[in-house]
C-alpha cells in the first residue's frame, strides 16, 4: 500500500466545513483513496472511498487531485460529535489484503 | 448492512487467566476477518488475519501461542489471549470484510489485567 502522510491534529469550529488533508505521492493506478474515522473508545468507521473522481455521501465529500497525489476529506457542516482520529488509506480494493492504518489526524471540534 | 458485532466490550480479568473474545459478521459471510490491537494513544496494529477454516496468519512479533485465533464459520472469529499480563491490557478490534475494499469494524474490547 501506497504511504500516506497526514496532519497530526487540526482543530474546526462547530458548524464549519472541516478539511483534512491527506499526502499520497507514491499511489499507484489501481489503488484507491479510503477514509476511515475513530470515535475515542470505538472501532473505526468507513467514511468514504474514491480512485479518481470526486466523491460524495451522506457523511463526506471526497476530493482527490488531478494527479491523485493528494486528497482533502471535507465534513461539510462540523458537529461535536465529528471529534475523531481521521485515517486516509491507499490501497487496492480487492481481496483480502491487510489494512494497514497511519497515525491519522485527530480532528477537534470547537464549540 | 455489513455488521460487526464484537463481544464482550470490556472484561476484566486476573494475571495468568484466559479470555476470549467472539466477532461476529451479523447480516454477511466473513471468509476472513482481522484482528488489531491499540494501546493508548497510539493507532491500530494488526495482530493476525483469520481465515475461516484455516490457520490464522500472525504479524511479525505477534506470538501465535499466546493469542490463539479460531475462525470456525464464515460468520464467527474468536481471540484467546492466553495467560493473561497486565501487558496484554489494551484495546482489541476485530474487523471483516463485505465487498470490494470496505471494512468494517466491531465496537472493540477494552481488556484490562490485573
Amino acid at each position: 500500500d501506497a504511504k500516506t502522510t497526514q496532519p497530526t491534529s487540526m482543530d474546526c469550529a462547530e458548524g464549519r466545513a472541516a478539511n483534512l488533508p491527506c499526502n499520497h505521492s507514491t499511489i499507484s493506478g489501481n489503488e484507491y483513496v479510503y477514509w476511515y474515522r475513530q470515535i475515542h473508545s470505538q472501532g473505526p468507521q468507513y467514511i468514504i472511498h474514491g480512485l479518481k473522481n470526486n466523491e460524495t455521501n451522506e457523511m463526506a465529500s471526497l476530493i482527490i487531485t488531478e494527479d491523485r497525489k493528494s486528497s482533502t476529506l471535507i465534513l461539510p457542516h462540523a458537529t461535536l460529535r465529528d471529534t475523531a482520529v481521521y485515517y486516509c488509506i491507499v490501497r487496492v480494493p480487492f481481496g483480502n489484503e491487510k489494512l494497514t492504518f497511519g497515525t491519522g489526524t485527530r480532528l477537534t471540534i470547537i464549540p | 448492512g455489513a455488521v460487526v458485532s464484537q463481544h464482550p466490550s470490556w472484561v476484566i480479568c486476573k494475571s495468568g487467566t484466559s479470555v476470549k473474545i467472539e466477532c461476529r459478521s451479523l447480516d454477511f459471510q466473513a471468509t476472513t476477518m482481522f484482528w488489531y490491537r491499540q494501546f493508548p494513544k497510539q493507532s491500530l496494529m494488526l495482530m493476525a488475519t483469520s481465515n475461516e477454516g484455516s490457520k490464522a496468519t500472525y504479524e511479525q512479533g505477534v506470538e501465535k501461542d499466546k493469542f490463539l485465533i479460531n475462525h470456525a464459520s464464515l460468520t464467527l472469529s474468536t481471540l484467546t489471549v492466553t495467560s493473561a499480563h497486565p501487558e496484554d491490557s489494551s484495546f482489541y478490534i476485530c474487523s471483516a470484510r463485505k465487498g470490494t475494499g470496505v471494512r468494517t469494524f466491531g465496537s472493540g474490547t477494552r481488556l484490562t489485567v490485573v
